[in-house]
């Protein structure tokens, strides 16, 4: 079955590297997102990364991603108040843009000034 | 990128009437729309896949006869929420994905909260 966590909160402070961990259980995921939802709103994709890569770095992101032990994770250099959010890791399996997600629980990310 | 709006984005209704919520994908043909619900501080849970002009796939424990889904065109699919209840009260919202993302991308329209008084 399928099963995406994540742990619930992480502090830094504004300037620091947030590196917020995602793990996940099924083995076929093709890709792999990070979303960003801030207070009342839809979610924005962030990054992605397909299965068959260890790394993907995208200004102040950075995906890594270890297949074999199934783990996700994104850092986010110079964290800024305004990253402030909660971010959901995702996955979806094959190769059909109609696939669902299942994602994780989100990781209530707070900066403080 | 691609747009999906919803509408409303936010309503108040009594219990027992029916609320209709609409998600449209702005400029982008959607073949395919999910609808998810988000409890405060929790994940979102997927309620039902739609593919345009065929019924609704609904995820186990979500009733269909409750969450009427239609997706009558490419553009546009909507959630009717039937007889509502104060436990409907939910933050609901719509994703889109077309045939062509070659990373299986779906783009979250901005929900819709609905408060069942």
């Amino acid at each position: 079955g399928e099963d995406v966590e994540q742990s619930l909160f992480l502090s830094v402070r504004e300037g620091d590297s947030s590196v917020i961990n995602c793990t996940y259980t099924d083995s076929s995921s093709t890709y792999l997102y990070w979303y960003k939802q801030e207070p009342g709103a839809g979610l924005q994709l962030l990054t992605y990364i397909f299965s068959n890569m260890d790394m993907k770095q995208d200004q102040r992101l950075t995906v890594l991603l270890n297949k074999k032990d199934k783990h996700l994770s994104l850092r986010i250099a110079d964290t800024q108040t305004g990253d402030s959010a909660i971010y959901f890791c995702a996955e979806s399996i094959g190769n059909n843009a109609g696939n669902m997600l299942t994602f994780g629980g989100g990781t209530r990310l707070m900066v403080k000034p | 990128g691609a747009v999906v709006s919803q509408h409303p984005s936010r309503v108040i209704c009594k219990s027992g009437t029916s609320v209709k919520i609409e998600c449209r994908s702005l400029d982008f043909q959607a073949t395919t729309m999910f609808w998810y619900r988000q409890f405060p501080k929790q994940s979102l849970m997927l309620m039902a896949t739609s593919n345009e002009g065929s019924k609704a796939t609904y995820e186990q424990g979500v009733e269909k006869d409750k969450f009427l889904i239609n997706h009558a065109s490419l553009t546009l699919s909507t959630l009717t929420v039937t007889s509502a209840h104060p436990e409907d009260s939910s933050f609901y919202i719509c994703s889109a994905s077309s045939g062509y993302q070659i990373y299986n991308e779906q783009f979250f329209g901005p929900g819709t909260r609905l408060t069942v008084l």
